[in-house]
């Protein structure tokens, strides 16, 4: 089975800062690794993915995460915050079972930044 | 062009109603994923379609929730004798798939969502 855990439900950040988001994960098997953002009210979008090629994923809207197989990590980075990153973050590792790809989520982290 | 679309975006039903949700995937997408995002649960995957087949059922919380795909495209995800525990709102994903070797799926892409109120 797999899981993923996102430390941290709350985080602030002041405009202009490094955003930060903490994602560990677990699987029996080399993982497809994702994370979405979710604004209010609307669905999830695909903010980057690891596929088991380049460790370092660089994605939309300046984030990149690293996947560290040594820590079973995959935390989400961001120089510089924007006012327009306020939204809630999930992380989510794929099953990849011929076809199926359904996702395991973390329960989210609500990202918030002070002007 | 066109994103997945879910229909209605908003649904508010009596205890014991059963009620019927859409979901539009992207054209030419044969993967079709629901999932269920509550306060109590999180985001949390349902049922899978590949085709008109649903070969993973594992998500569904009960036997009051069938889907159903037509045409292997537009998807129904039916409740009947709706509870409170089931309010929620319901996410449709769908993805492209290739088959060679093996069948590989790329990244869903979700609709708006189906906020549903059970009172």
């Amino acid at each position: 089975a797999q899981s993923v855990t996102q430390l941290g439900s709350h985080v602030s950040v002041s405009e202009g800062a490094l955003v930060l988001l903490r994602c560990n994960y677990s699987s029996s098997v080399p993982p497809y690794l994702f994370w979405y953002v979710q604004y209010p009210n609307q669905g999830l979008q695909l903010l980057l993915k690891y596929t088991s090629a380049a460790t370092l994923v660089k994605g939309i809207n300046g984030f990149e995460a690293e996947f560290k197989k040594s820590e079973t990590s995959f935390h989400l980075t961001k120089p510089s915050a924007h006012m327009s990153d306020a939204a809630e973050y999930f992380c989510a590792v794929s099953e990849r079972n011929f076809g199926n790809e359904k996702l395991t989520f973390g329960t989210g982290t609500r990202l918030t930044i002070i002007p | 062009g066109a994103g997945v679309s879910q229909s209605p975006s908003n649904k508010v039903t009596e205890k014991g109603k059963d009620v019927e949700l859409r979901c539009d995937p992207i054209s030419g997408h044969t993967a079709l994923y629901w999932y269920r995002q509550s306060l109590g649960q999180g985001l949390e995957f349902l049922i899978y379609f590949q085709g008109n087949s649903a070969p993973d059922k594992s998500g569904l919380p009960s036997d009051r929730f069938s889907a159903e795909r037509t045409g292997g495209s537009v998807s129904t995800l039916t409740i009947q004798r709706t509870q409170q525990e089931d309010s929620a709102v319901y996410l449709c994903a769908s993805s492209k798939t290739t088959s060679g070797r093996y069948l590989t799926s790329y990244e869903q892409y979700f609709g708006p969502g189906t906020r549903l109120t059970v009172t």
